[in-house]
């Protein structure tokens, strides 16, 4: 079965770093971009960049350029979401999601993550 | 950026009948590039419809997609107690994937 694992919950301070994994299993792990999405408390899914694990290639959305890295570690199918310094407003739960491609320019996502929720507190 | 607004922003619905969402795109989006997602609370996003109107296997058929340009349709044919959730349509275009704000279906 095609799986997405996603690191556990954290919970962080405001000004500190934070790495959080999505780990695929059961397909060709670099021949499919990752996607990852942001959903706040409460709120809808939004776009935040995607990777493609062959050879590390990224997008980002401009809302989240310069303030996420998304990066793949491909000899162990991960790819990962890194902050430098987090805010409280960084509080969400993170997805990541295996995207699809039915034809040119067009893209889905069939199999997602559990998501991990990222708590910023002081 | 291509914007979706989906309609009604909660719809309230009784087992057994008829649900129609809608998503309306800011401008003409390919039609094989509408997606629909089922989010469940405390559960992750579960691809519905992709294409428009495909569905991938595990969506059951009382679930069709249909559309062009720039509106598009979520149809459940009879509601069963699992389907009532939120849903998103999502596009892609211009290398960024957009999603709409929601829908939720809630039993009346």
């Amino acid at each position: 079965e095609v799986q997405l694992v996603q690191s556990g919950a954290e919970v962080k301070k405001p000004g500190e770093s934070l790495k959080i994994s999505c780990k695929g299993s059961a397909y060709i792990f670099t021949g499919y971009w990752i996607v990852w999405v942001r959903q706040m408390p409460g709120k809808g899914l939004e776009w935040m960049g995607m990777i493609y694990p062959g050879d590390s290639n990224t997008t980002y959305s401009p809302s989240f350029q310069g303030r996420v890295i998304i990066s793949a570690d491909k000899s162990i199918s991960t790819t990962y979401l890194q902050w430098s310094s987090l805010r409280a407003s960084d509080t969400a739960m993170y997805y990541c999601a295996r995207q699809r491609q039915l034809e040119p320019l067009s893209y889905y996502m069939d199999v997602w993550g559990k998501g991990t929720t990222v708590t910023v507190s002081s | 950026e291509i914007v979706l607004t989906q309609s009604p922003g909660t719809l309230s619905l009784s087992p057994g009948e008829r649900g129609t969402l809608s998503c309306r795109a800011s401008q003409s989006v390919g039609s094989s590039s509408l997606a629909w997602y089922q989010q469940k609370p405390g559960q992750a996003p579960r691809l519905l419809i992709y294409g428009a109107s495909s569905r991938p296997t595990g969506t059951p058929d009382r679930f069709s997609g249909s559309g062009s340009g720039t509106d598009f349709t979520l149809t459940i044919s009879r509601l069963e107690p699992e389907d009532f959730a939120m849903y998103y349509c999502q596009q892609y275009g211009g290398s960024r994937y957009t999603f709409g704000q929601g829908t939720k279906l809630e039993i009346k």
